[in-house]
C-alpha cells in the first residue's frame, strides 16, 4: 500500500520568507509525528498528533514553527520568517497507534538561501 | 531517556553476517530496544525491536544480553541495499512514550 508521502521534496528560500511542507500519512493511521535532521546530526523530534488530542509542541525549536492536521490526515509544517539554521531535512512519520512503529516519509529538504 | 553507545562505522562484505552492537547500560526495565535504518537519501525505516527474547523477522535478528544492557543487531547476509546507518534505540512501552531519541548510529558499509 501506500506509504508516507511529503511535498515537495525539496524546497529552496529565502531568508525571511515563509515556506509550507506537507505530509500525507498512511490511511488510518493516528499518529502523525514531525523530525528535522540537520547536515551531519541525528533526528531531531519537532512534534506529535494523536487523534483529535492536543499536540505535543516541546520540540519545535522557536515560534517560528508551527503545525496543524486538519481532519486527523493531512499535516503542514509552516516555517515562519526562515533563516538559515533552518535548512535541514524535514521529515514526517506517522503509526497505526501511539507508541507504535514509525513510518517515515522521504523527507521535504529545505534549504534557505 | 537510556543513553546508548554504538561504533561510528562498521564494513562488511556483501553475503556475510553482519554483527551491529549497541550499548546501553542505564537502560529501565520495561524500555524496549529498537533499531532503525536509514538508507541514503531516505527516511527511517523499522527493523525490529525487542525486551528481553532474542527477536527474529525477515529482515534481521536481535539477539538482547541477558542483562539487558546490550543488544546485537544481526544481518544474516548483507547486501548492498544493506548500506545504511543503523540506529539503536531504547524506549518506554505503551502510548505515552512516542518520540524517538535517534543518536548517531553506526554507519554500516558493504563492500561488494
Amino acid at each position: 500500500g501506500a506509504g508516507v508521502s511529503q511535498s515537495p521534496s525539496n524546497k529552496v528560500t529565502e531568508k525571511g520568507k515563509d515556506v509550507e511542507l506537507r505530509c500525507d500519512p498512511i490511511s488510518g493511521h493516528t499518529a502523525l509525528y514531525w523530525y528535522r535532521q540537520s547536515l551531519g546530526q541525528g533526528l531531531e523530534f519537532l512534534i506529535y498528533f494523536q487523534g483529535n488530542s492536543a499536540p505535543d509542541k516541546s520540540g519545535l525549536p522557536s515560534d517560528r514553527f508551527s503545525a496543524e492536521r486538519t481532519g486527523g490526515s493531512v499535516s503542514t509544517l509552516t516555517i515562519q520568517r526562515t533563516q538559515q539554521e533552518d535548512s535541514a531535512v524535514y521529515l514526517c512519520a506517522s503509526s497505526l497507534q501511539p507508541g507504535g512503529e514509525q513510518y517515515f516519509g522521504p523527507g521535504t529538504r529545505l534549504t534557505v538561501t | 531517556d537510556a543513553k546508548t553507545t554504538q561504533p561510528n562505522s562498521m564494513e562488511s562484505n556483501e553475503e556475510e553476517p553482519v554483527h551491529l552492537p549497541c550499548n546501553h547500560s542505564t537502560i529501565s526495565g520495561t524500555d524496549y530496544i529498537h533499531w532503525y535504518r536509514q538508507l541514503p537519501s531516505q527516511g527511517p525505516e523499522y527493523v525490529i525491536h525487542g525486551l528481553t527474547s532474542n527477536v527474529n523477522n525477515r529482515m534481521a535478528s536481535l539477539a538482547i544480553a541477558e542483562d539487558r544492557k546490550s543488544s546485537t543487531l544481526i544481518l544474516h547476509r548483507a547486501t548492498l541495499r544493506d548500506a545504511a546507518v543503523y540506529y539503536c534505540i531504547p524506549k518506554p512501552p505503551g502510548a505515552g512514550s512516542y518520540q524517538l531519541t535517534f543518536g548517531k548510529g553506526t554507519k554500516l558499509s558493504v563492500i561488494p
